[in-house]
């Protein structure tokens, strides 16, 4: 079964330094995201993207975060000058959409877990 | 935005056991899954059912889309089944673009 792939597992960095976070979504996939978890609460929306630009973003998705897709496979979420409280895990996913197909299913990578010291 | 919410937070059962998970959304939906987050952190897609009712081993679920629940059934538990399960929508259809999780229910198998 296709899978969506993230890179790193684990990241730790540095109060204040930039960091970033890297997805391979599912080739024929035409949707991408970003999703926090922090440790002990829910899966948080941050945003998605669609034809090369972000289609919604959340509250949390301000400008130290941008997210771009550099090559045809690759998918990255960068969260600049990082604070303690951006320590959570990333999940990216991926969907199909292809609307009229009743497929909206998502399809989640296994996540980054990042700690800021 | 749509509301989710489930119902129990929390659920102890012993091994062997059978267990009801609930998901109440507020409006309608295009999409609904069912996903179990194990100890390492990891979302595992159990289920995509926006309607309808679908099996798979020991698990099932049921979505009525007409009353706006769904349900996950999980049978003869085993300690692996451990983990916080989540239910997480998607509304279409110019709603929010992604998916709204709910807060889960944390299922704790004891042997």
């Amino acid at each position: 079964e296709p899978e969506v792939t993230q890179t790193p597992s684990h990241q730790v960095t540095q109060m204040g330094q930039e960091v970033i976070l890297r997805c391979v979504p599912i080739s024929n996939h035409l949707y991408f995201y970003w999703y926090r978890q922090i440790l002990g609460q829910k899966v948080e929306f941050l945003v998605s993207f669609y034809n090369n630009e972000i289609s919604e973003k959340s509250e949390i998705f301000d400008d130290q975060f941008s997210v771009e897709r550099p090559d045809g496979s690759n998918f990255t979420l960068k969260i600049r000058s990082t604070k303690l409280e951006d320590s959570a895990m990333y999940f990216c996913a991926s969907s199909e959409r292809v609307w009229g197909s009743g497929n909206y299913g998502y399809t989640f990578g296994s996540g980054t877990r990042l700690t800021v010291v | 935005g749509i509301q989710v919410e489930q119902s129990p937070p929390d659920l102890i059962l012993q091994e062997g056991a059978n267990s009801t998970l609930r998901c109440n959304f507020s409006d309608s939906v295009n999409n609904l899954q069912w996903f179990h987050q194990n100890p390492w952190g990891q979302l595992i897609n159990l289920f995509y059912i926006p309607s309808g009712t679908k099996q798979n081993g020991r698990l099932s679920a049921t979505t009525v889309a007409t009353e706006r629940y769904s349900l996950l059934y999980i049978s003869s538990s085993q300690t692996t089944d451990s983990g916080v399960y989540f239910c997480a929508v998607f509304e279409g259809g110019g709603g929010a673009d992604g998916l709204t999780f709910g807060k889960g229910t944390h299922l704790i198998i004891q042997p």
